[in-house]
Formats: C-alpha cells, sequence, structure tokens
C-alpha cells in the first residue's frame, strides 16, 4: 500500500500561471482533503471532499478550485496562482468514523 | 468555533529524557477526537497517537502517551526515552464526531533532542 501520494513534490511556478495538484490515496477511504502550511502556522484546510461527488470549501478556499474525479484521486487547481499561495500543500483521506486522517508527502509550491 | 493552543513553540531535551508538550483546545461540544501529529525534517505528517473524548482511559502508543483532562480541555504528549528520531515538529489537533470532518491544528511545537 503507498497510502497517499502526491505529485508533483516541487514546483516553482510565475504569478499568473495555472497548475494542478494531484492526490491519490489507495485506503479506500471515503474522504479527502486539502491543506496548506504557511511557516509558524499549523495546516490550514483549502477544501474537502466527504465523498465520492461532493466537495466542500475550508477555512482559507479563495483561489483554489478541486475536483473529486473518482473515489481514490482528488485534485487542487490553482486557475491564477498569486505569491500569497507560496506554500507546502497536503492531501489527506480518511474514513468518516474514525476520523484519523492520513497524510501525502507534501508539495512545495514556490509563486515568482 | 473549535481553537488548539500550543503554547511551547521549542523544547529540546537530552536523549534518554522524558518531555511533555503542551496542548489546550476549546469547544463546546463532547464528542470529538484529540490527534498528536509529527512532522519530521522530511515533512512528512505522522500519526502519533490518537484518543477519543469519551475514553477516560489516556491512549498510549509504545514510548508515547498523553495526558487528557476533559474537564481542562488538555492534552498533553508524554515522550519516554527520547531518540534522536524523535526530532520534529509536534503538532496537536481536534477533530468533532458528527461527520464535521474540519481537523484544526495547533501552531506546533519545535522538538529538538540532544545527543
Amino acid at each position: 500500500n503507498a497510502g497517499v501520494t502526491q505529485t508533483p513534490k516541487f514546483q516553482v511556478l510565475k504569478t499568473g500561471q495555472s497548475m494542478t495538484l494531484q492526490c491519490a490515496q489507495d485506503m479506500n477511504h471515503n474522504s479527502m482533503y486539502w491543506y496548506r502550511q504557511d511557516p509558524g502556522m499549523g495546516l490550514r484546510l483549502i477544501y474537502y471532499s466527504a465523498s465520492e461527488g461532493t466537495t466542500d470549501k475550508g477555512e482559507v478556499p479563495n483561489g483554489y478550485n478541486v475536483s473529486r474525479l473518482n473515489k481514490r484521486e482528488f485534485s487542487l487547481r490553482l486557475e491564477s496562482a498569486a505569491p500569497s499561495q507560496t506554500s507546502v500543500y497536503f492531501c489527506a483521506s480518511s474514513e468518516l468514523r474514525p476520523a484519523t486522517q492520513y497524510f501525502g508527502p507534501g508539495t512545495r509550491l514556490t509563486v515568482l | 468555533a473549535q481553537t488548539v493552543t500550543q503554547s511551547q513553540p521549542e523544547m529540546s531535551v537530552q536523549e534518554a529524557e522524558t518531555v511533555t508538550l503542551s496542548c489546550t483546545y476549546d469547544t463546546s461540544e463532547n464528542n470529538y477526537y484529540l490527534f498528536w501529529y509529527k512532522q519530521p525534517p522530511s515533512r512528512q505528517m505522522i500519526l502519533v497517537i490518537r484518543q477519543e473524548a469519551y475514553k477516560q482511559q489516556n491512549a498510549t502508543e509504545n514510548r508515547f502517551s498523553v495526558n487528557f483532562q476533559k474537564a481542562a480541555k488538555s492534552f498533553s504528549l508524554k515522550i519516554s526515552d527520547s531518540q534522536l528520531g524523535d526530532t520534529a515538529m509536534y503538532f496537536c489537533a481536534f477533530i468533532l464526531n458528527f461527520g464535521n470532518e474540519k481537523l484544526t491544528f495547533g501552531t506546533g511545537t519545535r522538538l529538538t533532542i540532544i545527543p
């Protein structure tokens, strides 16, 4: 089992460029999440998907879109990247109950 | 809204000693989970231990144990016989058990184990 995988591991963008972060899990979990981690802060929820076909906004959704492609995959898209989106992005998955979330290795994104 | 507070930004301890990391949280609900996650320099978020609020017994995982004080809304992590591999950021996190699946994190404690 690979658990939760994310691609790419690193990315550098110029302001205004777009990109999609990919996430996949092989644990047959219903719920998936995208977080961002900034220096001196814990993780903040961007979007989540409680089940296939549903998505909801988290704490910091502005500037992002998501797609729950199927039960395994949950992508995060930046349509027009801004320097404020420079961060480390984590994907996670969980069953509904127990609510333990398992994390991917993260993507370090820099927007110049 | 739920909040999680970690008041110790940094700690250090000698190898083989015991260290306790503090966490407090605020909620008006009764049914929830608490977690400690470890983030080593590799950046991976690793689950250390989990506590269900309805369980009075403190959770234990090998050298890691918690002191869960529900009335005080306190959830500290004790690491016994600390090892160099324990050097990491440690995050306390909270989630309600209502199907509201929003995990709220504290700001973390950077723990350094000194050889």
